[in-house]
């Protein structure tokens, strides 16, 4: 199982609908877990830290479930400038590590 | 401004002429990463320093060095390039000393080896 894996994509999904993505980690003792987003030959940047208890921003909602090892993304009424490419990232809690994942594409439709 | 910045952002070099891109962030953090970012393979971990003089390996180090001399710069050295070594090179870094924080990215740096 790899350390950290999200469903590549493309989702194309239309204006205004609601979009979710999962992310699974491998390492059960990983301690801290981010969504990036990555616009095209740009650089990532935070979207939401995710905790324990879930967090919202807005549109955004993540979630974090230990017992299975997955992180959840969870966006509404998504916009055209939703589109971007959506990155998981984890501290493995292992020398420090900290993985991204491949990430997850995502196309809003007009 | 709080930034990390990256230089250069766009080079185009040969095969084993030494280069150095250089990172440096004005926001006191302690924690630096460097990360390259390749097509079906994601963004992955080259170095990354917790403190001064303090560096460890990340998943992909060999064929590259780094120093951390001081506690804003943190250059990426390539002693001799090669041509697995073209790719989009991310400097990032993080206020809390690990990286358990959120990390800041610079604008990146486009590497292509001859």
């Amino acid at each position: 199982r790899k350390e950290v894996e999200q469903d590549p994509g493309p989702f194309n999904v239309p204006e205004g609908a609601t979009v979710a993505f999962n992310c699974t980690y491998s390492n059960s003792a990983s301690q801290s877990f981010f969504w990036y987003r990555q616009d095209c030959r740009k650089e990532p940047k935070l979207l939401m830290s995710v905790y324990s208890s879930g967090n919202e921003d807005g549109r955004f909602t993540a979630q974090l479930n230990r017992a299975s090892q997955y992180i959840s993304l969870l966006i509404r009424d998504s916009k055209l400038s939703d589109s971007a490419t959506y990155l998981c990232v984890v501290n493995t809690g292992r020398d420090d590590k900290i993985i991204f994942g491949k990430g997850t594409r995502l196309h809003i439709l007009p | 401004e709080a930034q990390v910045t990256q230089n250069p952002r766009y080079l185009i070099t040969v095969t084993g002429k030494k280069l150095t891109v250089t990172c440096s962030q004005n926001m006191n953090h302690e924690y630096m990463s460097w990360y390259r970012q390749d097509p079906g393979l994601g963004l992955r971990q080259i170095y990354y320093s917790m403190n001064v003089e303090v560096t460890d390996k990340g998943d992909v180090p060999e064929g590259y060095k780094v120093s951390r001399k001081e506690k804003r710069n943190f250059p990426l050295i390539l002693e001799s390039p090669s041509p697995n070594q073209t790719s989009l090179y991310f400097c990032a870094s993080s206020f809390q000393s690990g990286p358990a924080g959120p990390q800041h990215f610079g604008d990146g740096t486009r590497l292509s080896i001859l």
